[in-house]
């Protein structure tokens, strides 16, 4: 159980595009996702919490209209990286937590994003 | 702010020994979750053990455990009878609930290197 899945698992575009990636969670229903970005030989940063029917919650110097969050149901979220630039390059990882608040995250495979 | 500290930017064992994963955090809560992630080359998070801070017993999964210490605030990773698979980024997190939402707080991880 408690499986998140994350796609596409890699992607390589041009510079201004704009990049969707979905997490999934397949066996449980979410309420709340996390979206987390890690930079080469780094550790996760959180960008934001996607909350099922409501606006996401952006942690500090994360630009809202850079990194939009969507969180239509309850096993869906989508980050949606718009106009992305070289610099935007990273991994992006989601989670979620299934159940109460005594459950930990289960994190998706993660997407690597290449802008060239 | 918490903040989670991992010392050891890199560790080795061989096959079958013993080793230990440093962690300190900060924190003014004295209600809060530990955990110890762990992440091979394929990216994905994979929870290896948890500890709830409100707990005295130190968690056991098979060949991890931990040594927790509240008042040092202090939180290591025991591997025992290390095995190749065990190769991977082991990542420390602190979770916090503030204000009614959760955030998951990640120390720079420690590099294991297992030699046969």
């Amino acid at each position: 159980g408690a499986v998140v899945s994350q796609h596409p698992s890699w992607v390589i575009c041009k510079s201004g595009t704009s990049v969707k990636i979905e997490c999934r969670s397949l066996d449980f229903q979410a309420t709340t996702m996390f979206w987390y970005r890690q930079f080469p030989k780094q550790s996760l940063m959180l960008m934001a919490t996607s909350n099922e029917g409501s606006k996401a919650t952006y942690e500090q110097g994360v630009e809202k209209d850079k990194f939009l969050i969507n969180h239509a149901s309850l096993t869906l979220s989508t980050l949606t990286v718009t106009s992305a630039h070289p610099e935007d390059s990273s991994f992006y990882i989601c989670s979620s937590r299934q159940g109460g608040s005594n459950q930990p995250q289960h994190f998706g495979d993660g997407t690597r994003l290449s802008i060239l | 702010a918490q903040t989670v500290t991992q010392s050891q930017p890199e560790m080795s064992v061989q096959e079958a020994e013993t080793v230990t994963l440093s962690c300190t955090y900060d924190t003014s809560e004295s209600d809060y979750y530990l955990f110890w992630y762990k992440q091979p080359p394929s990216r994905q998070m994979i929870l290896v053990i948890r500890q709830e801070a409100y707990k005295q017993q130190n968690a056991t999964e098979n060949r991890f455990s931990v040594n927790f210490q509240k008042a040092a605030k202090s939180f290591s990773l025991k591997i025992s009878d290390s095995q190749l698979g065990d190769a991977a980024m082991y990542f420390c997190a602190y979770r916090s609930w503030q204000g009614g939402s959760e955030k998951l707080v990640f120390g720079k991880g420690t590099k294991l290197t297992v030699n046969p």
